[in-house]
């Protein structure tokens, strides 16, 4: 079974610049979580999809935003990109819920410049 | 808010030495508590899981225990490896947003 890809693998940007991330979670799990981890400073909770659906988001402003396509993959996309926007961007999925714990991907690390 | 507070790292030990990684977590309700670990260049493995208290996590010789009384869940392991160098974070289930939040995480350096 393959677990949660995610793509590119690394993505340089200069700052300013609006960056696309891509999430596929694994097979029959309909919910999708996205964090950041920057350096030092944990893992911050983004945005959480389910059946298509915004159902959450972190302390972000609106230049954070995404979706959730039919067949359950997602994207996660940075607009107007400032340097603390560096940091690796982890997706998540899950087919019950927090109470059970979710999958993670490789994630995706962002540089801006 | 729920939180989750962790030791900081990093914590270094020689090979076959015990291991101790304390986590408290403060939360309303009965969340679920987690480890997981993430390994240079990769993403985080859920190690281990507890959803009611009292309840014990365990997997590849790491033990946690739900302790409420305490509102604990320190992660051990009796005899360490090089292999066990890695960032392990504690988690809770947040089941109001339905969500896990994460400790700051340890980092483990493993000497031989």
């Amino acid at each position: 079974e393959a677990g949660v890809t995610q793509s590119p693998t690394h993505l340089i940007k200069t700052r300013g610049q609006q960056a696309t991330l891509r999430c596929s979670p694994i097979s029959g799990h309909t919910s999708v979580y996205w964090y950041q981890q920057a350096l030092g400073l944990g893992l911050q909770f983004l945005l959480w999809y389910d059946e298509g659906e915004e159902r959450n988001r972190g302390n972000f402003p609106p230049r954070f935003s995404g979706r959730q396509f039919p067949n359950y993959s997602s994207e996660l996309n940075v607009n107007a990109l400032e340097l603390e926007d560096s940091a690796l961007y982890l997706c998540a999925s899950s087919s019950q819920g927090a109470d059970y714990g979710y999958t993670f991907g490789s994630g995706t690390r962002l540089t801006v410049v | 808010g729920n939180s989750v507070t962790q030791m900081e790292g990093p914590v270094t030990l020689s090979e076959e030495a015990f291991l101790t990684i304390n986590c408290t977590y403060t939360a309303t309700g009965y969340p679920s508590l987690f480890w997981y670990v993430q390994y240079p260049g990769e993403g985080l493995q859920l190690l281990l899981k507890a959803t009611k208290a009292d309840d014990k996590g365990s997997n590849k010789g790491f033990e946690a225990t739900y302790r409420k009384e305490t509102t604990s869940f320190h992660l051990e392991k009796g005899s360490v490896q090089v292999s066990d160098s890695a960032v392990y974070f504690c988690a809770l289930s947040d089941r109001g947003d339905d969500k896990i939040i994460f400790g700051k995480g340890t980092r483990l350096h493993i000497l031989p």
